[in-house]
């Protein structure tokens, strides 16, 4: 069974809006972490964020990490059309990490 | 210039066929993968392996197997393919040793079982 779980499963948006992703998981974690994937490619390593942190920021994006609630969030500011695609949380050991099931973005220009 | 290169992308194949897809990074990482994605998009992981152990995913058939000539290359194999292992399969790699935890992923190789 998947670890992640993401919500909404797709999210259609028009360019320049913010879209929101949102990622729960069942087991405590040391890390989590989101991966873009395009079309016919492989997974994207975006960014990570630890247990300790509540709050990361890499360019145009934002993770939120609530470790009470067993969820995380993925916030893409000022959206471009390049960022249709699907995202993922993953969790797990350095050896073993899990994905979610994803969200599909659709950033319509 | 790719780090984690795959071939073949596109593989098309009979039943009952036995069929190797190879896997190369040169990232120097010590830890490679391979993962299966189904047509609903879910990721599972199939093998984690570094020069000193492999690590099984259980519910994977045994006649899929890597092998590993070197610490650069992983390769799948899968014997007897069933209309069910039809799926796109990515290799991946990372470095454990040093406290890396994002992986790099290869571009794919899209099986298809007739």
């Amino acid at each position: 069974s998947q670890q992640g779980e993401e919500d909404p499963q797709a999210l259609s948006i028009q360019e320049g809006e913010n879209a929101t992703m949102n990622c729960s998981y069942k087991t405590s974690i040391n890390n989590l972490q989101w991966y873009r994937q395009n079309s016919g490619r492989g997974l994207v390593h975006l960014i990570l964020i630890r247990s300790n942190e509540r709050e990361k920021h890499s360019g145009r994006l934002r993770v939120t990490l609530d470790t009470s609630k067993k969820s995380s969030s993925l916030l893409i500011t000022a959206s471009r059309a390049a960022d249709t695609a699907s995202y993922f949380c993953a969790t797990g050991s350095a050896r073993q990490l899990t994905f979610g099931s994803g969200t599909q973005l659709t950033v319509l220009p | 210039d790719t780090a984690v290169s795959q071939t073949p992308k596109y593989l098309v194949t009979q039943m009952g066929n036995d069929k190797s897809i190879k896997c190369e990074q040169n990232l120097g990482h010590d830890t490679m993968y391979w993962y299966k994605q189904d047509s609903k998009k879910f990721l599972k992981i199939m093998f984690s392996y570094n020069n000193k152990e492999l690590i099984i995913n259980e519910t994977v058939p045994n006649r899929f197997s890597p092998k590993s000539p070197d610490k650069a290359h992983l390769n799948l194999h899968i014997n007897s393919l069933e209309l069910g292992d039809s799926a796109v399969y990515f290799c991946a790699s990372s470095q454990v040793r040093t406290g890396g935890y994002g992986y790099t992923f290869g571009s794919g190789t899209r099986l298809t079982v007739v």
